[in-house]
């Protein structure tokens, strides 16, 4: 059975600073999704991540996958107040033919 | 836009009224989901459908039944309605056969309390 696990789940960071969010999934897949919630809005598409090894970077917000590790990591740089949100990883399972399977979602609070 | 609604987007009932939300999607994808969400807590699979004769459970589906009603329209209803299925309820959509892979997109969400 496919898990994921998010850490951390909550965070709390100064503007500007740098932090990383860590995806680890239990079982093998190659495809593994990014997602950003505001409060008390809908899961927005970041990043979709399709191989070993893909990175993709939006902004101050970069993601990559590690296959063999089974990790996807999304690193913030020189964090602003508008980041601020919950974001979560989804993975796939290798036929797709099971819904997708989240994180718990790691909540971020950027402050002054 | 190729888009997802959900119907109504706010709904307060009573305890043990039935009520019906509402999924629909112009996007053109055979893959269809509702997820509920509680606060501070992620998101949690209630049913699933890959095509119109296609219907599955999800992990939380006592208490909900579904209706696909046609390739865009997926409806949610809860039989009798209790306090602790209060919630954000979303509708999602995706496609395989879009490019191969199963990025799921998300309706605005149906905001449901239970008194």
């Amino acid at each position: 059975e496919l898990k994921v696990e998010q850490n951390p789940l909550f965070l709390s960071m100064q503007e500007g600073k740098n932090y990383t969010i860590y995806c680890n999934y239990s079982t093998t897949s190659d495809r593994l999704y990014w997602y950003r919630q505001d409060p008390g809005k809908s899961l927005e598409s970041l990043f979709v991540l399709l191989s070993n090894g893909a990175v993709k970077q939006e902004g101050r917000l970069m993601a990559s996958l590690d296959t063999k590790a089974r990790l996807s990591t999304l690193h913030i740089t020189a964090a602003v107040h508008d980041l601020s949100a919950t974001y979560f990883c989804a993975v796939d399972s290798i036929s797709g033919n099971t819904p997708l399977v989240f994180g718990k979602g790691t909540r971020l609070s950027v402050i002054a | 836009d190729a888009d997802v609604t959900q119907t109504p987007r706010n709904r307060i009932t009573k305890t043990g009224k039935r009520i019906m939300l509402e999924c629909s999607q112009t996007k053109g994808h055979d893959r269809m989901y509702w997820y509920r969400q509680d606060p501070g807590l992620g998101l949690r699979l209630i049913y699933y459908s890959f095509d119109v004769k296609d219907i599955n459970k999800g992990e939380i589906s006592d208490g909900y039944s579904v209706s696909r009603q046609a390739q865009a329209k997926f409806s949610l209803s809860l039989e009798s309605a209790i306090p602790n299925q209060t919630a954000l309820y979303f509708c999602a959509t995706s496609d395989l056969r879009t490019g191969g892979y199963n990025e799921q997109f998300f309706g605005p969400g149906t905001r449901l309390t239970v008194l």
